[in-house]
């Protein structure tokens, strides 16, 4: 079975600085996609971005990155420029792309706190 | 587009009683929805996989005879806690994706307390 590991379960960040969320996760499979998703205290999941993982290019949104390194089963997310409003949950997820289960697997979670 | 509603929002309930939570896409149609559940402070928990016109799976310890899921189209899903007691206190959150599509788009989700 797959699973995801957030080994930070709180991070803070000034205003305007660059944070990095760490994400591993265990998988025999080559094929699948990645996810973060952000939970702010409104507890609406809000997906951050997407990586399938048979593309080698890091996904962007914005101000929003990944390293993607796939044989190191490793799934960061950069936030640059943080905002107040980036405070929130942010849980990585995986799921597989073959055509059995849909369903996702997330991480613990990692808590970022924003500083003004 | 791809959104998602549930409702209603909260609900409290007496210790018995049965309760019924929406899950609604919106703006597409999802031939797969699921439920989760989520207790403070911790992660999503996934209960079930439900498909458009066919029955729900069911993860591993999760009792379908208490978590009632039916997805009679393609825009609602429906859970209902059946005799519902304090410990299924809870928040409870749909997702939905389109037909081959690989994202779920979540509800808001849906906080339960029993008294």
């Amino acid at each position: 079975a797959q699973t995801v590991t957030q080994s930070q379960p709180e991070m803070s960040v000034q205003e305007a600085e660059t944070v990095t969320l760490s994400c591993t996760y265990d998988t025999s499979e080559s094929d699948y996609y990645l996810f973060w998703y952000k939970q702010p205290p409104s507890r609406q999941m809000i997906l951050v971005i997407r990586q399938e993982a048979y593309k080698q290019q890091n996904a962007t949104e914005n101000r929003f990155s990944v390293n993607f390194q796939k044989a190191a089963k490793s799934f960061s997310l950069k936030i640059s420029d943080s905002q107040l409003g980036d405070a929130a949950m942010y849980f990585c997820a995986y799921r597989s792309a073959g055509g059995g289960s849909e369903k996702l697997v997330f991480g613990k979670g990692t808590k970022l706190t924003v500083n003004p | 587009g791809a959104v998602v509603s549930q409702h209603p929002s909260w609900v409290i309930c007496k210790s018995g009683t049965s309760v019924k939570i929406e899950c609604r896409s919106l703006d597409f149609q999802a031939t797969t929805m699921f439920w989760y559940r989520q207790f403070p402070k911790q992660s999503l928990m996934l209960m079930a996989t439900s498909n458009e016109g066919s029955k729900a799976t069911y993860e591993q310890g999760v009792e379908k005879d208490k978590f009632l899921i039916n997805h009679a189209s393609l825009t609602l899903s429906t859970l209902t806690v059946t005799s519902a007691h304090p410990e299924d206190s809870s928040f409870y959150i749909c997702s939905a994706k389109r037909t081959s599509a690989d994202t779920q788009y979540f509800g808001p989700g849906t906080r339960l307390t029993v008294l």
